[in-house]
C-alpha cells in the first residue's frame, strides 16, 4: 500500500508569481485536506478535497485554489506569491470526509523571495 | 486568542521518564481530540484520537481528555530517545482540524 506522496520536495518562488504542488492521496482514500504550516507553528488548515468538490475551506485568500481528480490526487494553486506564503504545504489523506483519520505526505517545502 | 493553546517548550527529559504533554482549546464545539508526532523536515503522524471525555491508551502512550477544563494531554511511559520529536495535538469541528503549535521533545539516552 502506498502512502501519501507530494511533489516537489521544495520549491523557490519569486513574489507574484504562481505555484502548483501535487498530492497523491493514499489508495482507498477519496478525501484530501491542504494544510499550511509556517516555520515553529502548527499546520493551518487551507481546504478539504471530497469526491472532486471542495469540502470546507479555512481562513486562506481566493488566490488559494485547489482541485482534486478522479483519481482522488489533488493539487493546491497559489496565485500572487507573496512572502509570508513561505511555509511547509502539507496534504493529509483520508478515507472519508468524516473520518478523523487523516495520513499526511511529507510536505513541500515553499520558499517565496 | 487562538482556538489551541500549547506550550511550545522545548521540553528534555532523561531516557524511562514518564512525559506529559499538555493543550488547552476554547471551542467547546470541538469533539474528536487527536495526538500527532512530527519528526524534522516529515509531515506528521497520527499517534491516536479521542471522542468527547475520557481515557485511551494504545502501548507507552495514553490520552486524556477533560472536556470540562478544556484541557487535553498526552502521557509517554518509559520514554525512548527514538520518542525525541515534536508533539502536536490538534482538535476538530466538523472536517475542520485545528492544530496546536507543537511542543518540542528531546528524551536523553
Amino acid at each position: 500500500e502506498t502512502g501519501v506522496t507530494q511533489s516537489p520536495t521544495h520549491l523557490i518562488k519569486t513574489r507574484g508569481q504562481q505555484v502548483t504542488l501535487r498530492c497523491s492521496s493514499q489508495s482507498g482514500h477519496n478525501t484530501v485536506s491542504w494544510y499550511q504550516q509556517a516555520l515553529g507553528q502548527g499546520p493551518q488548515f487551507i481546504f478539504q478535497y471530497y469526491r472532486e468538490e471542495e469540502n470546507g475551506r479555512g481562513n486562506f485568500p481566493p488566490r488559494f485554489s485547489g482541485l482534486q481528480f478522479p483519481n482522488y490526487s489533488s493539487e493546491l494553486n497559489v496565485n500572487a506569491l507573496e512572502l509570508d506564503d513561505s511555509a511547509l504545504y502539507l496534504c493529509a489523506s483520508s478515507i472519508s470526509a468524516t473520518s478523523k483519520e487523516q495520513y499526511f505526505g511529507p510536505g513541500t517545502r515553499l520558499t517565496v523571495t | 486568542q487562538k482556538e489551541v493553546e500549547q506550550d511550545p517548550g522545548p521540553l528534555s527529559v532523561p531516557e524511562g521518564a514518564i512525559v506529559s504533554l499538555n493543550c488547552t482549546y476554547s471551542n467547546s464545539a470541538f469533539q474528536y481530540f487527536m495526538w500527532y508526532r512530527q519528526y524534522s523536515r516529515k509531515g506528521p503522524e497520527l499517534l491516536m484520537y479521542t471522542y468527547s471525555s475520557g481515557n485511551k491508551e494504545d502501548g507507552r502512550f495514553t490520552a486524556q481528555v477533560d472536556k470540562s477544563s478544556k484541557y487535553i494531554s498526552l502521557f509517554i511511559r518509559d520514554s525512548q530517545p527514538s520518542d525525541s520529536a515534536t508533539y502536536l495535538c490538534a482538535m476538530s469541528e466538523g472536517n475542520q482540524f485545528y492544530f496546536g503549535t507543537g511542543t518540542s521533545l528531546t528524551v536523553i539516552p
